[in-house]
């Protein structure tokens, strides 16, 4: 069955440097997802992906933040200068098609840890 | 703005007991209801979902939710619970118009024999 993969499943890194969440979607979907979850606190929405572009994003995701396709398999989520509060688990998530009834597919997540 | 509450951070059941997990929105017009669930190591995985006609939807593994307009809830059920259910449930809402979820803290179960 396919399934949205995830690497690494845990980051640690430095305050201030730059990471790079890796993300393989399920191969015929359109429809990207980034979701995180600070550790007991909700699940938050980050931004949508579509068509090469941002169809929608969170406040949470400022000018550090930034995705990518680059490849047309992976989809990735780009954090410029870490801190501490970005500390979570990130979840990619993709969809095959719009409508928000659809169902959108999650990987196992990414722990980040910011020292 | 659409939220979910998750009263119940913790429950503990015991095998074979029946299970309801709470869940209340907030949305101005008819919601799109889904929970997940997410088991140690897994992504989340969606148990059932609700956008529209008969309020009580059947979901995979046996589980159920019924939506009540009136109590703004969308609780989670199963007659009887297996030691394999023991995961995190994630109740969360979508809005028309919108690709966002919008997640609730979650519930962990524990199952005990």
């Amino acid at each position: 069955e396919p399934e949205v993969t995830q690497t690494p499943s845990h980051q640690v890194t430095q305050m201030g440097q730059e990471v790079i969440l890796r993300c393989v979607p399920i191969s015929n979907h359109l429809y990207f997802y980034w979701y995180r979850q600070i550790l007991g606190q909700k699940v938050e929405f980050l931004v949508s992906f579509y068509n090469n572009e941002i169809s929608e994003k969170s406040e949470i995701f400022d000018d550090q933040f930034s995705v990518e396709r680059p490849d047309g398999s992976n989809f990735t989520l780009k954090i410029r200068s870490t801190k501490l509060e970005d500390s979570a688990m990130y979840f990619c998530a993709s969809k095959a098609t719009s409508g928000t009834y659809n169902e959108q597919f999650f990987g196992p997540g990414t722990r980040l840890t910011v020292l | 703005a659409q939220s979910v509450t998750q009263p119940d951070i913790h429950i503990t059941v015991s095998e074979g007991a029946s299970l309801e997990l709470r869940c209340n929105y907030s949305y101005g017009a008819t919601p799109y209801l889904f929970w997940y669930v997410q088991s140690p190591g897994q992504g989340l995985q969606l148990l059932l979902k609700y956008f529209s006609g008969d309020t009580l939807v059947q979901g995979i593994k046996g589980f159920e939710a019924e939506f009540k307009r009136s109590q703004s809830s969308f609780n989670l059920r199963k007659p009887s619970v297996h030691w394999s259910d023991a995961a995190e449930y994630f109740c969360a809402v979508g809005a028309r118009g919108n690709e966002k979820l919008t997640f609730g803290t979650g519930t962990r179960l524990t199952i005990i024999p």
